[in-house]
């Protein structure tokens, strides 16, 4: 079993609804990340988060540390957020991320 | 600042020859990190530096795989001999710590074939 699981794999939507990721992970974890990879493939860091809640313009990131699970919310979602979201789990006092699988995304206009 | 510059882009190789991969992290940055990313596993941690020191290399597949970073401006992977199953996209990263952890800013990559 991996440490980090996400669901859905993968995730069609159309514009304007409301979407989640989840991600669910096994071990103690210092801080969560949640990244997002476009189909060029690059990669940008979105949230960095280890309690509560963060939100920037659409997107809300937020964790549970007692349940292990932290959500990545898309609020009025645009074709232009499709893209594989990652998430990644930093674990104690090491600066090694252990990553997610990804969940790919489609908004469909 | 650039960003975190990596190259060369696109490398496609044959089996056994050898093959450089650089990365000049963001300068003030005091971690680099090298990462692989494949369909079958996506998104591994390879090695990571801080202040230019290895600090975790458990994630490097084999001897085949080094990586040095000789000043705080720049660091190279090399696989030698390379193989087919080492084809993949390599990202580099940096951050810097400010006292905790930070986001981690991230390459383009350099997407490797080995023929």
């Amino acid at each position: 079993k991996n440490e980090v699981e996400q669901s859905p794999q993968n995730l069609t939507a159309q514009e304007g609804e409301f979407i989640t990721i989840n991600c669910s992970y096994s071990v103690g974890i210092s801080a969560l990340h949640w990244l997002q990879q476009h189909p060029g493939g690059g990669i940008v860091s979105l949230f960095m988060l280890s309690s509560g809640k963060k939100k920037h313009g659409r997107l809300i990131a937020t964790i549970n540390i007692q349940e292990k699970h932290s959500s990545l919310h898309i609020t009025a979602s645009h074709p232009r957020d499709s893209a594989v979201y990652i998430c990644a789990v930093r674990r104690g006092a090491t600066n090694k991320l252990i990553f997610g699988t990804g969940t790919l995304l489609a908004v469909q206009p | 600042d650039a960003g975190v510059i990596q190259s060369p882009r696109h490398e496609v190789t044959e089996m056994g020859q050898e093959v450089t991969l650089r990365c000049k992290p963001i300068s003030g940055h005091d971690y680099l990190f090298w990462y692989r990313q494949t369909m079958m596993r996506g998104l591994e941690l390879l090695i990571y530096f801080n202040n230019n020191v290895p600090i975790d290399d458990s994630g490097m597949p084999e001897d085949r795989f080094s990586a040095k970073m000789p000043n705080a401006s720049f660091s190279t992977l090399k696989i030698q001999p390379s193989e087919p199953r080492d084809s993949a996209v390599y990202f580099c990263a940096s951050s810097f710590s400010s006292g905790g952890y930070n986001e981690q800013f991230f390459g383009p990559g350099t997407r490797l074939t080995v023929l």
